[in-house]
C-alpha cells in the first residue's frame, strides 16, 4: 500500500515561511492535496492538484510537487496558520483508496 | 452553499454496528461529478479514509476495513450512510463525511473540497 510520510512538526517565526513536506515514492507522478485543520474544526482543503488554490485561500498558500517529495509552501506566516496539516493522495494501484499523511502541526513562535 | 451535515448515535457498544449517515444539502447527491465518502479521525491521531461512494451505488472502500464497511446510498433523501460492523475501542473517533472530486491524471483521483463538521463516535460498553 502506498504510504505518505510528513515531518511530525514544523516550527516558524510569523512573517517568515514554512515549508511543509509529504513524501511518497514518486509522489511527483501523483496529484497532491494539502488539507488545514484547527483543533476542534474539520480538515479544509489549502490546496489541490498540486498547486491549485480552492477560492477564498489565500495566495501565501502554495504547494509544489517532484521526485519523491510534495511541498506545502506557506509564505508571511500568520498566528491563525497554526493547524495541522496533511496531504492526501489517491491510490489507484490496488484497491481504490483515498491515502493520508500522517500530519504535521504547524507552530507559530 | 452545499452543507453536509452527519447524523447518527455517539456512543455504540463493542461488538455492534455503528450506523452514521450524512445529509447533503445545497446540491444534490445525485451529480454526475462527485463520490461522497467517510473519513474519521481517531482522539489524537491523524485522518483515515474509510470509503465512498456515487450516486449509482459504486463504492470504494479502504482494504483495512473492508470486511466491516457498508456505505449506501439514498437519492430520494440526498443522504449516504455508513455502518461499520463489529466495532471495537480501536473504532472510536469523530467521523467526517465529505464530498469528493474527481480529476484524472492517466488514472482518476479524488480529493475532499467540501467537509461536514464531524460527529464523535465513542465504543464503550
Amino acid at each position: 500500500s502506498y504510504v505518505l510520510t510528513q515531518p511530525p512538526s514544523v516550527s516558524v517565526a510569523p512573517g517568515q515561511t514554512a515549508r511543509i513536506t509529504c513524501g511518497g515514492n514518486n509522489i511527483g507522478s501523483k496529484s497532491v492535496h494539502w488539507y488545514q485543520q484547527k483543533p476542534g474544526q474539520a480538515p479544509v482543503l489549502v490546496v489541490y492538484d498540486d498547486s491549485d488554490r480552492p477560492s477564498g485561500i489565500p495566495e501565501r498558500f502554495s504547494g509544489s510537487n517532484s521526485g519523491n517529495t510534495a511541498t506545502l509552501t506557506i509564505s508571511r506566516v500568520e498566528a491563525g496558520d497554526e493547524a495541522d496539516y496533511y496531504c492526501q493522495v489517491w491510490d489507484s494501484s490496488s484497491d481504490h483508496r483515498g491515502v493520508f499523511g500522517g500530519g504535521t502541526k504547524l507552530t507559530v513562535l | 452553499q452545499l452543507q453536509l451535515q452527519e447524523s447518527g448515535p455517539g456512543l455504540v457498544k463493542p461488538s455492534e454496528t455503528l450506523s452514521l449517515t450524512c445529509t447533503v444539502s445545497g446540491g444534490s447527491i445525485s451529480s454526475s461529478s462527485y463520490y461522497w465518502g467517510w473519513i474519521r479521525q481517531p482522539p489524537g491521531k491523524g485522518l483515515e479514509w474509510i470509503g465512498s461512494i456515487y450516486y449509482s451505488g459504486s463504492t470504494y472502500y479502504n482494504p483495512s476495513l473492508k470486511s466491516r464497511v457498508t456505505i449506501s446510498v439514498d437519492t430520494s433523501k440526498n443522504q449516504f450512510s455508513l455502518k461499520l460492523s463489529s466495532v471495537t475501542a480501536a473504532d472510536t473517533a469523530v467521523y467526517y463525511c465529505a464530498r469528493l472530486v474527481r480529476g484524472y491524471d492517466s488514472n482518476y483521483y479524488y480529493y475532499m473540497d467540501v467537509w461536514g463538521k464531524g460527529t464523535t463516535v465513542t465504543v464503550s460498553s
